[in-house]
């Protein structure tokens, strides 16, 4: 089936610090992939998305790029802040498919001053 | 900000007591989705609508009912609330010709 697993968290850093979530899935299909971001006691919100394969998708100095062959869309940053404390979704939606979108467990990160 | 709007924000209710949690929008967007969020597990769809009277069931949908009688309204209902949908339940629109969702500011929901 369909389905997207994300690195396990938390993930702590120092400020300044680069990061990475890895996130995989698995799609029948090509599927338009996502990364939502939940600040606390907040809904989500959509930070990224990549469409089809090699595309970056890029928002507040997140990136993250469609890896047909990896089957992956790891997130990264070059530059953590503390404000970007938060849990991280990658989600996955298949053209056709009346917009369900199946989302990772989501991964909490951490950012210390 | 999609104009979403979800109530209540938070409510406490006895196991066996009927619950219906609103969403509301303002864009007039077609989609709509109901979701619930539960820690180890993301996002999980419960059910989503095409259109007025126009619903179908998404991964989680034992135990839920959903109505859209006006495009603005979408509505879920727990016809006999159980412990085991103690949960933050999420509202998303789908913006129209995209795949992309934007969520209200959800409910917190307590079963006892």
């Amino acid at each position: 089936g369909n389905s997207v697993t994300q690195m396990e968290g938390p993930v702590t850093l120092s400020e300044e610090a680069f990061l990475t979530i890895n996130c995989t899935y698995t799609a029948t299909g090509y599927p338009s992939l996502f990364w939502y971001v939940q600040y606390p006691g907040e809904g989500l919100q959509l930070l990224l998305k990549a469409t089809k394969a090699d595309d970056k998708g890029s928002n507040k100095g997140f990136e993250a790029t469609y890896r047909k062959e990896t089957t992956s869309f790891h997130l990264e940053k070059g530059s953590v802040q503390v404000s970007d404390s938060a849990v991280y979704f990658c989600a996955l939606i298949l053209s056709g498919n009346t917009g369900k979108l199946i989302f990772g467990q989501g991964t909490t990160l951490q950012v210390k001053p | 900000d999609a104009g979403i709007t979800q109530s209540p924000r938070h409510k406490v209710t006895e196991t066996g007591t009927p619950v219906t949690l609103r969403c509301h929008q303002t864009e007039n967007h077609r989609y709509m989705y109901w979701y619930r969020q539960d820690p180890g597990h993301g996002l999980r769809l419960i059910h989503y609508s095409y259109g007025v009277k126009d619903t179908d069931k998404g991964e989680v949908s034992d135990g839920y009912s959903v109505s859209r009688s006006k495009t603005e309204d979408f509505l879920l209902t727990l016809e006999s609330a159980t412990s085991s949908q103690t949960s933050v339940y999420f509202c998303a629109i789908q913006q129209g010709g995209t795949y992309e969702q934007y969520f209200g500011p959800g409910t917190r929901l307590t079963v006892t």
